[in-house]
């Protein structure tokens, strides 16, 4: 059971350039998370997905898209990318018994240059 | 707009002594609260959760308490131990359970535990 694993681990990218973020779990959960780290701001959301087929925006999702592919695996899209993403991105899911337990991804360091 | 606030970015403390990591909050809404911890390089994990129905939590070591009226919650770690040195994020959420209650995090506290 690897829980819940996140490609790459880190990755330097030139302004503009675009890249996208993997996430999968195998704990069979129903919803996923994408949140940003940054210095002094805590961790801050930018989408969800409840559910399969479904996604939301969270607190901060301008300049960036996600796809709920499967059950398993969410995935975020920088399109175009900014310094201002500069960040630790970490994947989360949840949807055993206890909800509140959101299980994150061990992160993806990235720096835009 | 800080909904939760950590206002101590760090703390230090001697092994086996008491640790206190304190947070605030603005939103009334908010009805469950959980602390996460978070080693370097990896991703937070769960640490303890409270209800706005409770008004204490414990957990081994650990114990969280809650003041409503106050709007501030602690976690006591006692006795502290090394490995418990570690960033601390507190998490609050409107509750009732379901993927679309957001955790809103705090900003996180550094606790260092000296041996």
């Amino acid at each position: 059971n690897a829980g819940v694993t996140q490609t790459p681990k880190f990755q330097v990218l030139k302004t503009g350039q675009s890249m996208t973020l993997q996430c999968a779990q195998d704990m069979n959960h129903n919803s996923m998370y994408w949140y940003r780290q940054d210095p002094g701001m805590g961790l801050r959301l930018i989408y969800y997905s409840a559910s399969e087929g479904t996604t939301d925006k969270g607190e901060v999702p301008n300049g960036y898209n996600v796809s709920r592919l499967n059950k398993r695996e969410f995935s975020l899209r920088l399109e175009s990318a900014a310094p201002s993403q500069t960040s630790v991105y970490f994947c989360a899911s949840v949807g055993g018994g206890a909800w509140e337990t959101q299980y994150f991804g061990p992160g993806t360091r990235l720096l835009v240059l | 707009d800080q909904q939760v606030k950590q206002n101590s970015p760090s703390l230090s403390v001697q092994e086996g002594r008491i640790s206190i990591l304190n947070c605030d909050y603005t939103n009334s809404m908010f009805d469950y609260f959980l602390w996460y911890k978070k080693y370097p390089a990896e991703g937070p994990t769960f640490l303890i959760s409270i209800s706005s129905i409770k008004d204490k939590n414990e957990d081994g070591r650990f114990t969280v308490f809650l003041n409503k009226s106050a709007k501030h919650l602690s976690l006591h770690i006692v006795p502290s131990q090394p490995g418990d040195s570690a960033v601390y994020f507190c998490a609050a959420t409107p509750g009732g359970g379901g993927a679309t209650n957001k955790l809103i995090f705090g900003t996180g506290t550094l606790l260092a535990v000296q041996p």
